[in-house]
């Protein structure tokens, strides 16, 4: 079985511009979280969405969104790029709300000019 | 205070050493604890899970949590030049699926 999959691997964008990143969780899974990482440093909770609705939200701003569709896969959307959002983005992947196996994917680098 | 400390290292040790990563963690509430191996621009892969207190054994690797100090190990025996990589720790916590990470602790193994 295919394992998170996450699109784009690699991007760049300007400074005021927004962004898009899509997730595909494990099949048979319906919990998806994002996490921001930034280098040396461990991975940080954006947000966690099962069955559609969002069930939790880490200490980011409002230029951060997301969403999960009724197949399970999700996107992140982030508005108005900062430098600072300059990182590794994660989504992982669990079988139900409060699942203890948590699967990532490889993640997509963000670099903003 | 941070909810889960790690040392950063870099830790270098030779092949076939008995590596030991530690965490702790300021919540005596929570329960789950995870441990990731992270190799250079990939994403985390889960090494090992542990609920409570007690140890976990998979193969060369076993994890351990000791509640009364709030202290997580992770222990790699006959290390191989393979598992050079950061290792992150982390504890769920209750409700949403909120994984609390350390800083990491980035690993070399040397032939």
């Amino acid at each position: 079985d295919a394992g998170v999959t996450q699109s784009p691997t690699h991007l760049i964008k300007t400074r005021g511009q927004q962004v898009t990143l899509r997730c595909s969780p494990i099949s048979g899974h319906k919990s998806v979280s994002w996490y921001q990482q930034v280098l040396g440093q461990g991975p940080q909770f954006i947000f966690q969405y099962y069955e559609k609705e969002e069930r939790g939200r880490g200490n980011f701003p409002d230029r951060f969104s997301a969403r999960q569709f009724p197949n399970y896969s999700s996107e992140l959307n982030v508005n108005a790029l900062l430098l600072g959002d300059s990182a590794l983005y994660l989504c992982a992947s669990s079988r139900d709300r409060s699942g203890n196996t948590i699967y990532f994917g490889e993640g997509s680098w963000l670099t903003v000019v | 205070q941070k909810e889960v400390e790690q040392d950063p290292g870099p830790l270098s040790v030779p092949e076939g050493a008995i590596v030991s990563l530690n965490c702790t963690y300021s919540n005596s509430a929570f329960q789950y604890f995870m441990w990731y191996r992270q190799y250079s621009r990939k994403g985390p892969e889960l090494l090992m899970y542990t609920y409570s207190s007690g140890n976990k054994e998979d193969g060369r690797f076993t994890a351990q949590v000791d509640k009364s100090s709030k202290y997580i190990s992770l222990f790699i025996r006959d290390s191989q030049p393979s598992d050079s990589a950061t290792y992150l720790c982390a504890r769920l916590g209750e409700g949403a699926q909120k994984l609390v990470f350390g800083q990491g602790t980035r690993l070399t193994i040397n032939p």
